[in-house]
């Protein structure tokens, strides 16, 4: 398998533009997490589905921000209108429920918004 | 608000020397986690506690758990320059969702 896998690598655009992450998770997994980490605060947990059902998204910093999961293999993470602030990194992460090994992160997402 | 907080912050040691790094948590879990981060890159899992286990042992990786006081540590042994990472405790406080809340972090620097 090849991981977990997001595009872009690195994504610059301009305040006020749509910007859409992408991520594939590993196959057989039923758990899929989206976290956005920046120097001040840290790892973030946005929202996390199980079964491609949203489970919570109380990190989900306003409405700007939403989720889809459409199948097993697949998910967005979309932010629109886009400001300076959503400057970050955003990593997608699966895992199968209960499994000892945890979280497989993809490389994430380097978002700068200008 | 972050479920674990973590001491040091920052550590810089020796190739050779051991590391210790240490979490603390707020909330009962189900159990906790430690994960790897290099520069620019993903983070990787290092190994999982449960709340009934007190101690577990992966290569030169140590982990306690003690949850009376709510807290973790995580020793690396005979420390190599490739050890150089951020290192996050993360704990799932809720059974049966595997949610997954993660400190701030510990920054290692080994020094060949």
């Amino acid at each position: 398998d090849a991981g977990v896998i997001q595009s872009p690598r690195h994504e610059v655009t301009e305040m006020g533009q749509e910007v859409t992450l992408r991520c594939k998770p590993i196959s057989g997994h039923n758990s899929l997490f989206w976290y956005r980490q920046t120097m001040m605060r840290g790892l973030e947990l946005l929202i996390y589905f199980n079964n491609n059902v949203p489970i919570d998204d109380s990190g989900m910093p306003e409405d700007r921000f939403s989720a889809k999961m459409p199948n097993a293999s697949f998910s967005t993470l979309k932010i629109q209108p886009s400001e300076p602030r959503d400057s970050a990194v955003y990593f997608c992460a699966s895992s199968s429920q209960g499994s000892i090994y945890g979280y497989t992160f993809g490389s994430g997402t380097r978002l700068t918004v200008v | 608000s972050q479920q674990g907080e973590e001491d040091p912050q920052a550590l810089s040691i020796q190739e050779g020397e051991n590391a210790t790094m240490n979490c603390s948590y707020k909330t009962s879990i189900n159990n906790l986690q430690w994960y790897r981060q290099n520069s620019g890159r993903g983070l990787v899992h290092l190994i999982l506690i449960r709340s009934n286990e007190r101690e577990k042992h992966s290569g030169r990786l140590r982990v306690t758990l003690d949850t009376s006081k709510k807290s973790s540590s995580l020793l690396i042994t005979a420390s190599r320059a490739a050890d150089t990472a951020s290192y996050f405790c993360a704990t799932e406080i809720t059974s049966n969702t595997g949610k997954l809340i993660f400190g701030q972090g510990t920054t290692l620097q080994v020094k060949p």
